[in-house]
């Protein structure tokens, strides 16, 4: 099955400066990588997410690249804010694939932003 | 427009009992999967349901079950509940078979005393 690794398991970012967070997988059919915020006792919300047809997505702070020979895939946060203080989780799955559309995660990053 | 829901927010079990869990996909929605989320760690795919029927199911033992029904929404039930069962219960809609997003529930915070 499946396996995503992400690292690094903590980050922390001076206001301002820029994070990166980077996941690999095992699974070279695995074509959709969702990434997910979650703040303390909150449900995962979806962030900004990639298929395996595009090697970069942006949406004003946040990129995500996808690296498909390499199999990883990297979210960037630019000009981070204290609001950016988080869990944040990458996954993996096959898109448009009935009854085996299932996320796969990493451990999850958590990310201080430092004021 | 309403999100994902999910009943109860919280529940405290006894080992042994069983328990039933209860979500609301978004409106549109035809898929329902199911995560588990133990303290400190990513969610891990118990179900996933798409037109009331059953496909995909995780590394979860047989006392985990679940169901769709007509509306779409979804229970989760687990029996013979173990102090290890103790976690946040995830679950996510998505419109399925033409995009993947999942967007998530506020989750149910089961713990097993």
């Amino acid at each position: 099955g499946e396996n995503v690794e992400q690292h690094p398991s903590t980050l922390s970012v001076q206001e301002g400066d820029s994070a990166v967070i980077k996941c690999t997988y095992s699974d070279s059919a695995s074509n959709y990588f969702p990434w997910y915020k979650q703040e303390l006792g909150k449900r995962p919300q979806l962030i900004i997410d990639i298929r395996s047809n595009v090697g970069e997505k942006k949406d004003q702070r946040i990129a995500v690249t996808l690296n498909k020979t390499a199999k990883h895939f990297s979210l960037h946060i630019t000009e981070t804010q204290p609001e950016d203080s988080a869990v944040y989780f990458c996954a993996a799955s096959k898109d448009r694939n009935f009854g085996n559309e299932k996320l796969t995660f990493g451990t999850g990053t958590r990310l201080t932003i430092i004021p | 427009d309403a999100g994902v829901t999910q009943s109860p927010t919280h529940l405290i079990k006894t080992r042994g009992q069983h328990v039933t869990l209860r979500c609301s996909p978004i409106s549109g929605h035809k898929s329902v999967s199911w995560y588990q989320q133990v303290l400190g760690q990513g969610p891990q795919f118990i179900f996933q349901y798409y037109e009331k029927e059953e496909r995909g199911r995780g590394n979860f033992p047989d006392r985990f079950s679940a169901r769709q029904f007509p509306n779409y929404s979804s229970e989760l039930n687990v029996n013979a509940l173990l102090l290890g069962d103790s976690a946040l219960y995830l679950c996510a809609s998505s419109v399925t078979g033409t995009r993947n997003e999942q967007y998530f529930g506020p989750g149910t915070r089961l713990t097993v005393t």
